[in-house]
């Protein structure tokens, strides 16, 4: 079946523009998470969203960022006045939410870059 | 931070078993251990996970030591296209939560 679907698949944009990044996750998925992974790095925890709980914005790096996910499905991660520093690949994730432990499948992201 | 330890690189030969190490030695007993993969240019990709018993399917094995502090991935076959950068990761059993990456060990399938 169809995975997690992100787009754009590239974007380059000047400093202080604002970004919207799309995430379609998996079908009757209710966990979906963003993560970023800059040049050479690991990947870092930004949000996370279980079903119509409040999301988990304990990564977020700064109040640029910000996420919503409408109707349970679709996801839009928004970066305001983007700086150079938020250039990576911002990769989307979801899982089931029943049964906990839940393996998380990943798109294959969205590389941002910020002139 | 991760909980994880992995050794930073490793080379196999194409078509011979590829054996990934990973100490968690600080494991607790609710958590199970996931392995993803990361091929250039492309998201994780999930290949198993365990709690304290060996796992198997089609990509791989998982082989976890009686204490659970550490266990090693298992590729039987090892071909080009799994050259990749390895992430072993510890995660809590309930709920959902957010995975912690680590640097990874990045295999290198040698023809």
């Amino acid at each position: 079946g169809a995975g997690v679907s992100q787009s754009p698949s590239n974007k380059v944009t000047e400093k202080g523009k604002d970004v919207e990044l799309r995430c379609d996750p998996i079908s009757g998925h209710t966990a979906l998470y963003w993560y970023r992974q800059s040049l050479g790095q690991g990947l870092e925890f930004l949000i996370y969203f279980q079903g119509n709980s409040a999301p988990d914005k304990s990564g977020l790096p700064s109040d640029r960022f910000s996420a919503e996910r409408t109707g349970g499905s679709v996801s839009t991660l928004t970066i305001q006045r983007t700086q150079q520093e938020d250039s990576a690949v911002y990769l989307c994730a979801s899982s089931l939410a029943q049964g906990g432990g839940q393996p998380q499948h990943f798109g294959d992201g969205t590389r941002l870059s910020i002139l | 931070d991760a909980k994880t330890t992995q050794p930073t690189s490793m080379d196999c030969a194409e078509g011979r078993a590829a054996n990934l190490p990973c100490n968690h030695s600080t494991i607790s007993g609710n958590e199970y251990v996931y392995w993803y993969r990361q091929i250039h240019s492309q998201g994780p990709q999930y290949i198993i996970h365990g709690l304290k018993n060996n796992e198997t399917n089609e990509m791989a094995s998982l082989i976890i030591t009686e204490d659970r502090k550490s266990s090693t991935l298992i590729l039987p076959h090892a071909t080009l296209r799994d050259t990749a950068v390895y992430y072993c990761i510890v995660r809590v059993l309930s709920g959902n939560t957010p995975l912690v990456f680590g640097k990874g060990t990045r295999l290198s399938v040698i023809a």
